[in-house]
């Protein structure tokens, strides 16, 4: 049973566009909801993560929204770089230092 | 470099064989974990320490997988009888709980596994 899903699978910005990946979760028992960030060839990196009594955090050019009673949150990037082509995953878990349960993935490609 | 290290980088091994793979965590962090990622896919839990006990097996983890923490340092996953399925990146991961102070989970760059 999937309990984080994530989409869309891909996505292609123009850069300066802005890029929006939506997950939703089924468990309720989770309270960490971390955003990873994977180039080819090496293992995930932490890029934000958020706690549910917030609805957004903001670092730089990247946000996190929160919808709690949706049980959904969602990454934007404002301002796409090419930089910024990588395959991001969504997750969530009961702690920050607990299992960590991944969506599928987005693979983002930025074009200039 | 400070960070979580795994060993080998990419290992080839034909079915059948037994391979192990090796991961060294950040130094002070007492949780380790090991995750499969097979391609286009999210990393999949498998197995967690908190220093030298292991706490937690998915049910992913089938009888041919066996993971140690000796010394609740670095961490070993073996895999025997290989098959074909189990060619996948082996991502490991540190954290640090309890006391007070906790941190998110840093990962290695993985052991890409490929069976043949």
């Amino acid at each position: 049973q999937q309990q984080v899903k994530q989409s869309p699978q891909s996505l292609i910005v123009q850069k300066g566009g802005i890029s929006i990946i939506n997950c939703a979760y089924e468990n309720t028992a989770f309270d960490y909801f971390p955003w990873y960030q994977q180039f080819p060839g090496k293992g995930p990196a932490l890029l934000i993560a958020i706690r549910p009594d917030v609805s957004e955090k903001k670092e730089g050019r990247f946000t996190i929204s929160f919808n709690k009673s949706a049980k959904q949150f969602s990454l934007h990037i404002m301002d796409s770089q090419p930089g910024d082509s990588a395959t991001y995953f969504c997750a969530a878990s009961k702690d920050n230092t607990d299992k960590l349960i991944f969506g599928t993935g987005t693979r983002l490609q930025v074009f200039p | 470099d400070t960070g979580v290290s795994q060993d080998p980088r990419h290992k080839i091994t034909k079915r059948g064989q037994n391979v192990t793979f090796r991961c060294d965590p950040i130094s002070e962090h007492n949780r380790l974990y090991w995750y499969r990622q097979t391609l286009g896919q999210g990393p999949e839990f498998l197995t967690y320490f908190q220093n030298e006990a292991q706490l937690e097996k998915s049910r992913l983890l089938s009888d041919r997988f066996s993971a140690e923490r000796p010394k609740g340092s670095f961490s070993t996953l073996e895999i025997q009888r290989t098959e074909q399925g189990d060619s996948a990146m082996y991502l490991c991961a540190s954290s640090l709980a309890g006391g007070g102070t906790s941190t998110e989970a840093f990962f290695g760059q993985g052991t890409r596994l490929t069976v043949v």
